[in-house]
């Protein structure tokens, strides 16, 4: 069965330093894995994602991830942020390319510090 | 492209009421849709996965007599929440597949408030 692990439930950052948001999977193929951000009370919105190829995957808002295949890691990062990336953020694993069938963690809450 | 769009965004019914949320794809078909629920603090947890023109299939542990999914056309699904009861106060999401986006978009949520 596939799992998410995010270890940090609530992170703290100052505007404009740099943030790194852990995520670690349990798949046990290929794994599809996505970003994703929410703001309260809203739906989801995709950050980022890979199937293959480059393990450095550019999202929107700046956000970058890097899949790392021997410490089963897909971190995102981001080199400044900004008070408007307060959030939850999600990380997942999806079964193949049926991405709406996903297994989440448990999201970070990121708040920024002015 | 490969827009959701969920409806109503929040709502307020009494217990034992019924409630109906839609999940319409603006601009493309949709054969697959998935409902989750989410918990205060908590990660969203996949209800039921509603296929087009047959029945939807419910996670382990989740009532299909009081999720009642329906999937009549490629733009639209619905979830209905029967005979609702405080503890089915929840934010409920749903997501589709769009071709060739690899069914990544949500909808915006629907916050439901049983009192």
């Amino acid at each position: 069965a596939q799992s998410v692990t995010q270890p940090d439930i609530h992170i703290t950052v100052s505007e404009g330093a740099s943030l790194e948001l852990r995520c670690n999977y349990s798949y046990g193929a290929t794994p599809y894995l996505f970003w994703y951000v929410q703001s309260p009370g809203q739906g989801l919105q995709l950050l980022l994602k890979y199937f293959s190829g480059d393990t450095l995957v550019q999202g929107i808002k700046g956000f970058e991830a890097e899949f790392k295949r021997s410490q089963s890691s897909f971190n995102l990062r981001k080199p400044s942020v900004h008070w408007s990336d307060a959030a939850e953020y999600f990380c997942a694993v999806g079964a193949g390319t049926n991405a709406g069938k996903s297994t989440f963690g448990d999201g970070t809450t990121l708040t920024v510090k002015p | 492209g490969a827009v959701v769009s969920q409806h109503p965004s929040w709502v307020i019914c009494k217990s034992g009421t019924s409630v109906k949320i839609e999940c319409r794809s603006l601009d493309f078909q949709a054969t697959t849709m998935f409902w989750y629920r989410q918990f205060p603090k908590k990660s969203l947890m996949l209800m039921a996965t509603s296929n087009e023109g047959s029945k939807a299939t419910y996670e382990q542990g989740v009532e299909k007599d009081k999720f009642l999914i329906n999937h009549a056309s490629l733009t639209l699904s619905t979830l209905t929440v029967t005979s609702a009861h405080p503890e089915d106060s929840s934010f409920y999401i749903c997501s589709a597949r769009a071709e060739g986006h690899y069914g990544y978009t949500f909808g915006s949520g629907t916050r439901l408030t049983v009192v």
